[in-house]
């Protein structure tokens, strides 16, 4: 079936870029996701991107896809503690919605 | 415009016994989804519909979870007996309609199985 990975944590200086990378294995993935938890809420759209896209940029968002090797990464400029969520990245194929893991970012002041 | 609305918020229960989680999707919103999230992972399909027809639970278990979406609007998800191993989130979403991944979710149940 179709996979999708994520490194668990990264911590960030509050003011600096965060970077949180994503692989996926479905060939078949028509859009990619981002989506945020804040604690005890449900998952929110952040962004996404299509897959004949290599780059959306949203505000401080920006979603860089690199088709060939799968992989996509979510980059937060300036990031401020409201920042702090758990982000999940998600390919969409064969009408079903694949999450990964989740990646908790932490802000330090 | 008002979310995804889900009940209860938490819910803690012994094994054996049975429980419901109940969804309101936005209204308007065709296809709803109910997602099982384990600590520290991410969303898992249990089931979609589309209306009031279920069009993928290949991922439900079915000895013990039913799901049932009447009238194509609220929708109720059972687990008789809980077990151990079914603590976790439970999680409802919907969408205007299939062919994307823009879900808007719920806040989730929480389930406790002592």
């Amino acid at each position: 079936g179709e996979d999708v990975e994520q490194s668990l944590f990264l911590s960030v200086r509050e003011g600096d870029s965060s970077v949180i990378n994503c692989t996926y294995t479905d060939s078949s993935s028509t859009y990619l996701y981002w989506y945020k938890q804040e604690p005890g809420a449900g998952l929110q759209l952040l962004t996404y991107i299509f897959s004949n896209m290599d780059m959306k940029q949203d505000q401080r968002l920006t979603v860089l896809l690199n088709k060939k090797d799968k992989h996509l990464s979510l980059r937060i400029a300036d990031t401020q503690t409201g920042d702090s969520a758990i982000y999940f990245c998600a390919d969409y194929g064969n009408e079903k919605l694949t999450f990964g893991t989740g990646t908790r970012l932490t802000i330090i002041p | 415009e008002a979310g995804v609305v889900q009940s209860p918020r938490y819910k803690i229960i012994e094994k054996k016994q049975p429980v419901a989680f109940w969804c309101n999707p936005i209204s308007g919103h065709n296809t709803l989804y109910w997602y099982l999230q384990n600590l520290g992972q991410g969303p898992e399909l249990l089931i979609r519909y589309e209306n009031e027809e279920a069009v993928d639970d290949s991922q439900l278990p079915k000895d013990r979870f039913s799901a049932e979406r009447l009238k194509g609007v609220d929708s109720t998800l059972k687990i008789q007996p809980a077990e151990l191993g079914d603590s976790a989130v439970y999680l409802c979403a919907s969408s205007i309609r299939t062919g994307e991944g823009e879900l808007f979710f719920g806040e989730g149940s929480r389930l406790t199985v002592l």
